[in-house]
């Protein structure tokens, strides 16, 4: 069975700061990896996305994650937080044979202070 | 511009009552899903369709509630008696499968069921 951990379910930003949130996973086969977002009063969007190839992979607004396999993780970062980033993000994990089933992380909040 | 769209968006009904929540996923996605949204229990996956056959509906309470696809652009979800701990919020989500690359979901933006 496949599960997902976020460290922290609200992280408080200043903006212009870094942004880091944090994501391990655990899977019995290669996984494919996800990062979405959802602002209030909206579905989920997604941000960026593993499946295979490089490990560092770019995705909206400025969102980058990697995908360590020895370290189980895929941690999102964002160099520069904006107010607009304030919103829910959630990590989520698909096993290649599950086809396209969603595990999802419990969700950190980001709060971006002016 | 292709989307997952749901209806109603908001519902507030009085427990005991039938509860129907309708999803028209993305033209030509073959896979459908369910999940709900609590504050307790996060983002959980009730039900999903391949291709109109339910796959797994194993995080869905069998006794009340209920999933279809009757055609390739409706899905519904229902529920029968509700009750006030199946407040929560609905997300109907599509994809296609075997991927082109793909790979992701694409969320519709939920129904916000209250049940009193």
């Amino acid at each position: 069975a496949q599960s997902v951990t976020q460290l922290g379910s609200h992280v408080s930003v200043s903006e212009g700061a870094l942004v880091l949130l944090r994501c391990n996973y655990s899977s019995s086969v290669p996984p494919y990896l996800f990062w979405y977002v959802q602002y209030p009063n909206q579905g989920l969007q997604l941000l960026l996305k593993y499946t295979t190839g490089a490990t560092l992979v770019k995705g909206i607004n400025g969102f980058e994650a990697e995908f360590k396999k020895s370290e189980t993780s895929f941690h999102l970062t964002k160099p520069s937080a904006h107010m607009s980033d304030a919103a829910e993000y959630f990590c989520a994990v698909s096993e290649r044979a599950a086809g396209n089933k969603l595990t999802f992380g419990g969700g950190t909040r980001v709060l971006v202070k002016p | 511009d292709a989307r997952v769209t749901q209806t109603p968006r908001h519902k507030v009904t009085e427990m005991g009552q039938e509860v129907t929540m309708r999803c028209q996923p993305i033209l030509g996605h073959n896979t459908v899903f369910w999940y709900r949204q609590t504050m307790m229990q996060g983002l959980e996956l009730l039900a999903y369709f391949r291709n109109r056959a339910p796959l797994d509906d194993s995080g869905m309470p069998k006794d009340r509630f209920s999933a279809e696809m009757p055609d390739a652009t409706l899905a519904t979800l229902k529920i029968q008696p509700s009750e006030p701990r199946d407040s929560a919020v609905y997300f109907c989500a599509s994809g296609l499968v075997p991927g082109t690359g793909d790979y992701e979901q694409y969320f519709g933006p939920g129904t916000r069921l209250t049940v009193t």
